[in-house]
C-alpha cells in the first residue's frame, strides 16, 4: 500500500469553528488531492496540489482552503465549518506518468 | 467540463457475471479509469484504459470506446467479496497534475 496517512481519522466539532485536516505522505509523489464523499454524489474534488506550494480549486471549493509547504503534507483547512461540510475526506496521491491515484484512509468529519 | 453516467446499482448471484457500464461527456480525453470501494475503505484502482478495446485482468475487465464516449468494467465468477461500489472516473487533459472526475458510482450487491 501507498504511504498516506490522514489525521484525525474521525473529528466532531461544532458550527463555526475551524477545523484543519492533515495528509501525509512517506512516497515522494509530486501531486495530491482533497476529495469529499457523500452519499449520492460518488467523490468529489475540493483541492488539488501539483507541486510544493503550486495548488488549484476543484468543483466543491467553496468553505475549504488548502496548504502545501512541503512534498509530504497537504492540509486542508475549514475556516468555519458548517454542518454542510459535515463528509468523509479522502486524500489522494499520485506522480507524473501514473495513470492511477493512491487514496488514504480518509477522516469522517462530523459538524453539530 | 467532464460529467459521467453510471448506474446507481446492480444485484446479482455468485458466479455470476455483471457489467457496469460508463459514459461520459468531456471537452478532451485522457483515458477511463475504474476504482472500487468497500463499505467503510478507501477507493483503490482497478484499471486504466486508454486505448479502444478490452483491457483484462483476472476476473475484471475493462472496456472503452472513445467514439462512442463510453466504456464498462466487467467482473466475472462474482464472489461475495465483489459487493462493493465501483466509480469510472476520466482524466482533464487541460488540467495540471493527473486530475480526475469520478462518476457518482454503483454500488454492487453480491447475494449467496
Amino acid at each position: 500500500d501507498a504511504g498516506i496517512t490522514q489525521s484525525p481519522r474521525h473529528k466532531v466539532t461544532e458550527t463555526g469553528t475551524p477545523v484543519t485536516l492533515r495528509c501525509h505522505q512517506t512516497e515522494n509523489h509530486r501531486y495530491m488531492y482533497w476529495y469529499r464523499q457523500d452519499p449520492g454524489h460518488g467523490l468529489r474534488l475540493i483541492h488539488y496540489s501539483y507541486g510544493v506550494k503550486d495548488t488549484d480549486k476543484g468543483e466543491v471549493s467553496d468553505g475549504y482552503s488548502v496548504s502545501r509547504s512541503k512534498t509530504e503534507d497537504f492540509l486542508l483547512t475549514l475556516e468555519s465549518a458548517t454542518s454542510s461540510q459535515t463528509s468523509v475526506y479522502f486524500c489522494a496521491i499520485s506522480d507524473p506518468g501514473l495513470s492511477e491515484q493512491f487514496f488514504g484512509p480518509g477522516t469522517r468529519l462530523t459538524v453539530l | 467540463g467532464q460529467s459521467l453516467e453510471q448506474p446507481s446499482e446492480v444485484t446479482a448471484v455468485e458466479g455470476a457475471i455483471v457489467q457496469i457500464n460508463c459514459t461520459y461527456q468531456t471537452s478532451g480525453f485522457y483515458g477511463l479509469s475504474w476504482y472500487q470501494q468497500h463499505d467503510g475503505g478507501a477507493p483503490t484502482f482497478l484499471s486504466y484504459n486508454a486505448l479502444d478495446g478490452l483491457e483484462e485482468t483476472g476476473r475484471f475487465s475493462s472496456f472503452l470506446s472513445r467514439s462512442d464516449s463510453y466504456g464498462y468494467l466487467l467482473l466475472q465468477e462474482l464472489q461475495m467479496k465483489d459487493s462493493a461500489s465501483y466509480f469510472c472516473a476520466v482524466r482533464d487533459p487541460q488540467a495540471a497534475g493527473n486530475k480526475l472526475t469520478f462518476g457518482g458510482g454503483t454500488r454492487v450487491l453480491v447475494k449467496p
